[in-house]
């Protein structure tokens, strides 16, 4: 139970499109989703919280014009990276906590964007 | 803010040697301590957590970690590490006032047969 699917697994685009990625919680609800970012060989950095319903809440550095997160339900996050460039090339992953019953927070297997 | 720092970046290690990985947080509250592993090309495995309870932690693989509240720590160990055991390890941190889960710089473990 508690799985987070998440489309593409890998993108490639032209520098200037924009790139949408999908997170679906697939059998929960998740009024809450959170997109990350790993850069290579580092850790993970939080972007922004996906809130179901209202506008997402970002961590600080994070462009919200440039990476916008829709939650419009409570099983569907879209994180669009727009007027992509090679810079942003990265790995994006999206959680959702399952805080209740102590069980976390469950991962997609993230996307790989590649600006070219 | 919380934050997390896991001072290791890359331990090198000998089949059967001991590991122990440091992961310390900044924050006052109550927080719930996670360790995941990320194999190479694959992605998060959980592989302990701590809500409450024995400070103590048992996961898989071998694996254990100890919450010491008072220095901040969530320390992973283990006693006699594999080569299968190479791996990119990440400490994480929810303090309980939100539901954010906020990672630490990670440790790059390799080990060698």
């Amino acid at each position: 139970g508690a799985v987070v699917s998440q489309h593409p697994s890998r993108v490639i685009c032209k520098s200037g499109t924009s790139v949408k990625i999908e997170c679906r919680s697939l059998d929960f609800q998740a009024t809450t989703m959170f997109w990350y970012r790993q850069f290579p060989k580092k850790s993970l950095m939080l972007m922004a919280t996906s809130n179901e319903g209202s506008k997402a809440t970002y961590e600080q550095g994070v462009e919200k014009d440039k990476f916008l997160i829709n939650h419009a339900s409570l099983t569907l996050s879209t994180l669009t990276v727009t007027s992509a460039h090679p810079e942003d090339s990265s790995f994006y992953i999206c959680s959702a906590s399952i805080l209740m019953g102590d069980i976390g927070y469950t991962f997609g297997s993230g996307t790989r964007l590649t600006v070219v | 803010a919380q934050s997390v720092s896991q001072h290791n970046h890359h331990v090198i290690l000998s089949e059967a040697a001991s590991l122990e990985l440091g992961c310390n947080y900044s924050y006052g509250g109550t927080v719930n301590l996670f360790w995941y592993v990320q194999y190479p090309g694959q992605h998060l495995q959980l592989l302990l957590k701590y809500f409450s309870g024995d400070p103590l932690v048992k996961g898989i693989k071998g694996f254990e970690a100890e919450f010491i509240k008072s220095k901040f720590s969530f320390n992973l160990r283990k006693p006699s590490v594999q080569w299968s055991d190479t791996a990119e390890y990440l400490c994480a941190v929810n303090a309980r006032n939100t539901d954010k889960l906020i990672f630490g710089t990670g440790t790059r473990l390799q080990v060698f047969p």
